[in-house]
């Protein structure tokens, strides 16, 4: 079956970086790309950005343009959010998700990991 | 970016109820609409893509329609495990916008 497993909970200190581990398995890795959403306590859902497990390209929100990098490992299945310059707003929870943009005429997140909760804090 | 508004913000209703929430975009987004259920302390679940169709595995209560810019979803019976909060998303630009979200509760 598929399945998204994150990376456990993160606790940082205003102006350092996380990085958020993501492992696919249950389905072709490379067929389908991965999303990032993130979610600030009681708050809406936010997307940060894609990227292609087959060739790497990457498609980032503007908020986040310069702060964030995502990588993927086609050895291990492994998709990363790396986020930098890191503020107490960007105290959130971090899910990836299975895109099928690409795939589908009208493109959705099929599979969600568990969620990675990253605290910002002096 | 595309605005994505949902309203109400919250609803209280009781079990066997039907309930409607509206999604209202900014702009054209040719039936590029999803609706995802979030469950306290999980990650989202997918319900409807495309804005009408319904994915694999969810109930048939859950149904979703459009008219224009506004896209609806219906749940005919409300069941106890419905009570979550819910997202519209439009897949039709960069970036993949959500609206604000609706609060199911029960009433």
């Amino acid at each position: 079956q598929v399945q998204l497993m994150q990376s456990g909970a993160e606790v940082k200190k205003p102006g350092a970086s996380v990085k958020v581990s993501c492992k696919a398995s249950g389905y072709r890795f490379t067929s389908y790309g991965i999303s990032w959403v993130r979610q600030a306590p009681g708050q809406g859902l936010e997307w940060m950005g894609w990227i292609s497990t087959y060739n790497g390209n990457t498609n980032y929100a503007q908020y986040f343009q310069g702060r964030v990098t995502m990588t993927t490992d086609t050895s291990t299945n492994t998709t990363y959010l790396d986020l930098r310059s890191l503020r107490s707003d960007d105290t959130a929870v971090y899910y990836c998700a299975r895109d099928t943009v690409g795939l589908r005429f009208h493109p959705y997140f099929d599979y969600w990991g568990q969620g990675t909760l990253v605290t910002v804090s002096s | 970016d595309i605005q994505m508004t949902q309203s109400p913000s919250s609803l209280s209703a009781s079990v066997g109820d039907r309930v409607t929430i509206t999604c209202r975009a900014s702009q054209s987004i040719s039936s590029h609409l999803n609706w995802y259920q979030q469950r306290p302390g999980k990650a989202p679940n997918l319900l409807i893509y495309g804005a009408t169709s319904l994915q694999s595995g969810v109930p048939s209560r859950f149904s979703g329609s459009e008219s224009g810019t506004d896209f609806t979803l219906t749940i005919s019976s409300l069941q106890p495990e419905d009570f979550a909060v819910y997202y519209c998303q439009q897949s039709y630009s960069s970036p993949r916008t959500f609206g604000q979200g609706t609060k199911v509760e029960i009433k």
